[in-house]
């Protein structure tokens, strides 16, 4: 089945640090890959995708790249701010399987000024 | 342009009460989702609708129902509510061809 592993938290940071969170999947065909942010005390909103191979999906100075090669679709933002904090969830689908989503475990994040 | 609408926000049940959560999404989307959130485990899938008039079982189904009352709308019911269904639950739905989920903004559930 599918399956979604990612870079365990909370992290902390300083504003103005670069963020990373890992994320690696297993599936059984060919998913999307998304990350969804989650602000406290609010839903899920979609903050980037990908759809296929060395795709880049950016949004807000986050950028994530579809990697088939290594199974991976890792989180970067160069330069974090205070409203940054949140929590990250890396997602996939697969049309094969009604686009249900499998998540990860998600990643707190918080920036301090 | 209100997307996913949840009711109720929040919610404490006794163990043993039965209680209907509601989803409507105004997006025109054929596929709806009912998840749960839990602390250290990401979302997990309860059920599913992939177009109006079907439903089938997700990750997590047991100890709950659901209905697809029309192509807007998808309800999910706690028929004896539990302690270990203290969650928060999320409605999502997603279009034909559209691989990605749009949320509400979900429902603080504690059963005491």
């Amino acid at each position: 089945g599918n399956s979604v592993t990612q870079m365990e938290g909370p992290v902390t940071l300083s504003e103005e640090a670069f963020l990373t969170i890992n994320c690696t999947y297993t599936a059984t065909g060919y998913p999307s890959l998304f990350w969804y942010v989650q602000y406290p005390g609010e839903g899920l909103q979609l903050l980037l995708k990908a759809t296929k191979a060395d795709d880049k999906g950016s949004n807000k100075g986050f950028e994530a790249t579809y990697r088939k090669e290594t199974t991976s679709f890792h989180l970067e933002k160069g330069s974090v701010q205070v409203s940054d904090s949140a929590v990250y969830f890396c997602a996939l689908s697969e049309s094969g399987n009604d686009y249900k989503l499998s998540f990860g475990a998600g990643t707190t994040v918080t920036v301090r000024a | 342009n209100a997307g996913v609408t949840q009711t109720p926000k929040f919610q404490v049940l006794k163990t043993g009460q039965s209680m209907t959560l509601q989803c409507a999404q105004d997006m025109n989307h054929n596929s709806m989702y009912w998840y749960r959130q839990d602390p250290g485990m990401g979302l997990r899938l309860i059920y599913y609708s992939a177009s109006e008039g079907t439903t089938d079982k997700g990750e997590v189904p047991n100890g709950y129902n659901v209905s697809r009352l029309n192509k807007r709308e998808f309800s999910l019911r706690l028929e004896s509510a539990a302690p270990s269904q203290t969650s928060v639950y999320f409605c999502a739905s997603s279009g034909r061809g559209i691989p990605e989920a749009f949320f509400g903004q979900g429902t603080r559930l504690t059963v005491v």
